[in-house]
C-alpha cells in the first residue's frame, strides 16, 4: 500500500496475555521506528531500526518489550505478560532513510486495551 | 527542563484569526525541526519542515530562532478545519551515526465558528 500498515487495528486483552503488533512501513524506506501514546499524552519513543543495523532500543520501558524486523522490511513489537498500564496506542512510522532531515509517516497505529 | 516543551493550550480562536505557537528546546544540538498534526485519535501527520531561514506553506508559516531554541508557527486566517493538536518535534544527533525524534506534548487549538 502506500503507506505505513499497521495490524490490528484494536486490540483487547487480558492481563498477563502476551500481544503481537505489526508494522509494514512504506515501501523503500529504511528507517522504521515504534511509539506510544497513551490517553491525552504525548509521543513515547520506543525504539528505531534503521535497515538491518541493530536496533536503539533506548526507549522500551521494560524487557517485556520486544521488536524485530525481518528482512528491514516488516517489524513486530511483541508486549509480553501485559499490564493494564500498556494500554495504549501503539504508533509506527517510517522515513526514507534514518537522516536527520527525514520526516516521519505514520500509521493509524493500534489501540491496546488491556483488561 | 524537558527536551521539547509547549503549550498545550487549548488555544480558542475564532474562524479568521492568525495564531501563533511557540515551542522550546533544550538540546543545542539538535539539528532539524517540524511540526505536525494530529486529529483526534487520529496518527500524528507531517505539517512542515522548519527551516533555519524560515518557511511558508500557504497559511502556515514555520520560524527557527536557533539562539534562542525555540520553534514558532504562525496559522493565518484559520479554518475549522485547523482545530487539532500541534505537535513540535526536534531531531537530534544521538551518537555515532544515530538520530532521535523528541516529540512535544502538542498543543491544541479550536477554531470556533
Amino acid at each position: 500500500g502506500a503507506g505505513v500498515s499497521q495490524s490490528p487495528s484494536n486490540k483487547v486483552t487480558e492481563k498477563g496475555k502476551d500481544v503481537e503488533l505489526r508494522c509494514d512501513p512504506i515501501s523503500g524506506h529504511t528507517a522504521l521506528y515504534w511509539y506510544r501514546q497513551s490517553l491525552g499524552q504525548g509521543l513515547e519513543f520506543l525504539i528505531y531500526f534503521q535497515g538491518n543495523s541493530a536496533p536503539d532500543k533506548s526507549g522500551l520501558p521494560s524487557d517485556r518489550f520486544s521488536a524485530e524486523r525481518t528482512g528491514g522490511s516488516v517489524s513486530t513489537l511483541t508486549i509480553q505478560r501485559t499490564q493494564q498500564e500498556d494500554s495504549a496506542v501503539y504508533l509506527c512510522a517510517s522515513s526514507r532513510e534514518q537522516g536527520l532531515g527525514q520526516p516521519q509517516h505514520f500509521g493509524d497505529g493500534t489501540r491496546l486495551s488491556i483488561l | 527542563r524537558k527536551e521539547v516543551e509547549q503549550d498545550p493550550g487549548p488555544f480558542n480562536v475564532p474562524e479568521g484569526a492568525t495564531v501563533a505557537f511557540n515551542c522550546t528546546y533544550s538540546n543545542s544540538a539538535s539539528q532539524s525541526f517540524f511540526w505536525y498534526r494530529q486529529d483526534c485519535r487520529k496518527e500524528p501527520k507531517l505539517l512542515m519542515s522548519v527551516y533555519s531561514s524560515g518557511n511558508e506553506d500557504g497559511r502556515f508559516t514555520a520560524q527557527l530562532n536557533r539562539a534562542s531554541q525555540y520553534i514558532s508557527l504562525l496559522i493565518r486566517d484559520s479554518k475549522l478545519s485547523d482545530s487539532a493538536t500541534y505537535l513540535c518535534v526536534v531531531n537530534k544527533r544521538w551518537g555515532a551515526g544515530s538520530y532521535q525524534l523528541t516529540f512535544g506534548k502538542g498543543t491544541k487549538l479550536s477554531v470556533i465558528p
